[in-house]
């Protein structure tokens, strides 16, 4: 059964980067049927997809066009997980945050972490 | 403003059967599969259907789910208390470069 743990801190003030991570068990992060994604939830933007990765003999990235010049998710091989920078966060960045899995379609989700940007 | 439209309230009372749809376009809905998802407040969401009307082990049989040209719904017969949360369809958009989009949520309430 694959799980999703996120970490990574709460509250990170305006203008500088919001950092998280994903750790997977049960599946692999280089699995050639898998991508990864950060999809965020706030009361004024509702479920907002952020961005994915995947390998598919390579590595591919792509970002939601509301955030691609301040967004990078990166794997990480040797520890089995993938994260998430957002560069430049404002107020408008506060939201709960999650890693998921699609294999088709979303179908597990990290636990979900609070991030409120605050100075 | 999400890109799939879904009313933001439905009710029942116990036993009874209700609806929620989903509305899309042609890039979305149309184009691709819809999921379903349960979120339970202080959780995340929950994988409820897929592939408009798969559902996943253990997801009981009283949730079903359909799709027509841009537009989809979602089905619970049987109402129970515990039905009690917020749904949210899902889709992915071909424009662009592909993005997935989902619905505004529909509150559902038992009284």
């Amino acid at each position: 059964q694959v799980q999703l743990h996120q970490s990574g801190p709460g509250l990170v003030k305006p203008s500088q980067t919001l950092s998280l991570t994903c750790a997977i068990s049960g599946d692999s992060v280089s699995s050639n049927s898998a991508a990864w994604n950060w999809i965020r939830q706030s009361p004024s933007r509702g479920l907002e997809w952020l961005g994915r990765t995947y390998y598919r003999s390579k590595w591919y990235r792509h970002y939601a066009v509301s955030v691609k010049s301040r967004i990078t998710i990166n794997p990480d091989t040797s520890k089995n997980q993938f994260s998430l920078q957002l560069n430049s966060v404002s107020p408008e960045d506060t939201a709960v945050y999650y890693c998921a899995r699609t294999s088709g379609y979303i179908d597990q989700w990290g636990q979900g972490t609070q991030v409120t940007v605050s100075s | 403003q999400s890109v799939l439209t879904q009313p933001p309230s439905a009710s029942g009372t116990p036993g009874q059967r209700v609806t929620i749809s989903c509305s899309g376009s042609s890039s979305n809905i149309g184009r691709d599969t819809v999921n379903w998802y349960q979120q339970l407040p202080g959780t995340a969401p929950k994988l409820l259907i897929h592939s408009n009307n798969q559902r996943p082990s253990g997801v009981p049989d009283r949730f079903s789910g359909s799709k027509s040209g841009t537009s989809a719904s979602l089905a619970i017969s049987g109402l129970q208390s515990e039905d009690e949360a917020d749904y949210y369809c899902a889709a992915w958009d071909d424009s662009l470069n592909g993005f997935w989009v989902f619905g505004g949520g529909t509150k559902l309430t038992v009284l």
